[in-house]
């Protein structure tokens, strides 16, 4: 069965930095595309980042454009989130999701538990 | 004016059923994109519903009844999801999606009640 498991949330001032890990169990990592999606306390979901399966095609959502970088270890099957300059709109449950082979091309079939961010002075 | 607006609530009583509407922005026809829709019970992770483009090209998610479906409203510009025979089990936040100028967006969600 596949599985999803993120860790590295918590809590962080506004201005400093965090990253998030996801692993991907029992699948083909390599051929799959990996997404971030957030969601606020009380709000809806929020499309944050997706990579393809060879990395090499990184996408953003313009409210953290510039400050997440996402980035992907298929040796590993580990999908990261460098999220730098947190600010307090930050704040959300942050969710690791499987894709297709292609990004833009499929939904997201396995997601994980959600992993809290907390930006916060 | 948002890509994909949703009403943000929808009552209907166990048994009938339920038409949840995702409308796109007048700029954007609905007949060009896949409208995937997901399900949100309270404290759990979203799972993936169906996806509807055209009664040829479309979707059910895995394990999800027939009873969730999808269509869309061209003289609406709205992808559609109908659930019937509605089960309390049915209550729950949905929410579309769409791949848009190479983004992923998400409606801003419906919160279904059955009483």
């Amino acid at each position: 069965e596949v599985q999803v498991l993120e860790s590295g949330g918590g809590l962080v001032q506004p201005g400093e930095s965090l990253r998030l890990s996801c692993v991907a169990s029992e699948v083909t990592f390599s051929s799959s595309a990996m997404n971030w999606v957030r969601q606020a306390p009380g709000k809806g979901l929020e499309w944050v980042s997706s990579i393809s399966g060879s990395g090499g095609g990184t996408y953003y959502a313009d409210s953290v454009k510039g400050r997440f970088t996402i980035s992907r270890d298929n040796s590993k099957s580990t999908v990261y989130l460098q999220m730098n300059s947190l600010r307090v709109e930050d704040t959300a449950v942050y969710y690791c999701a499987k894709g297709g082979r292609l990004v833009g091309a499929s939904h997201f079939d396995y997601w994980g538990q959600g992993i809290v961010v907390t930006v916060s002075s | 004016q948002a890509v994909l607006t949703q009403p943000s609530s929808l009552s209907a009583s166990p048994g009938a059923s339920a038409t949840l509407t995702c409308t796109l922005r007048s700029d954007i026809n609905v007949d060009t994109y896949r409208i995937y829709w997901y399900q949100q019970k309270s404290g759990s992770p979203p799972q993936f519903l169906l996806r509807y483009q055209s009664g040829s090209d479309k979707l059910q998610g895995s394990g999800v009844p027939s009873r969730f479906s999808g269509s869309k409203d061209a003289s609406a510009n709205a992808g559609i999801l109908l659930i019937s025979g509605l089960q309390s089990d049915d209550e729950a936040d949905y929410y579309c999606m769409i791949w848009h100028s190479s983004a992923w967006v998400f409606g801003g969600g419906t919160k279904l009640t059955v009483l």
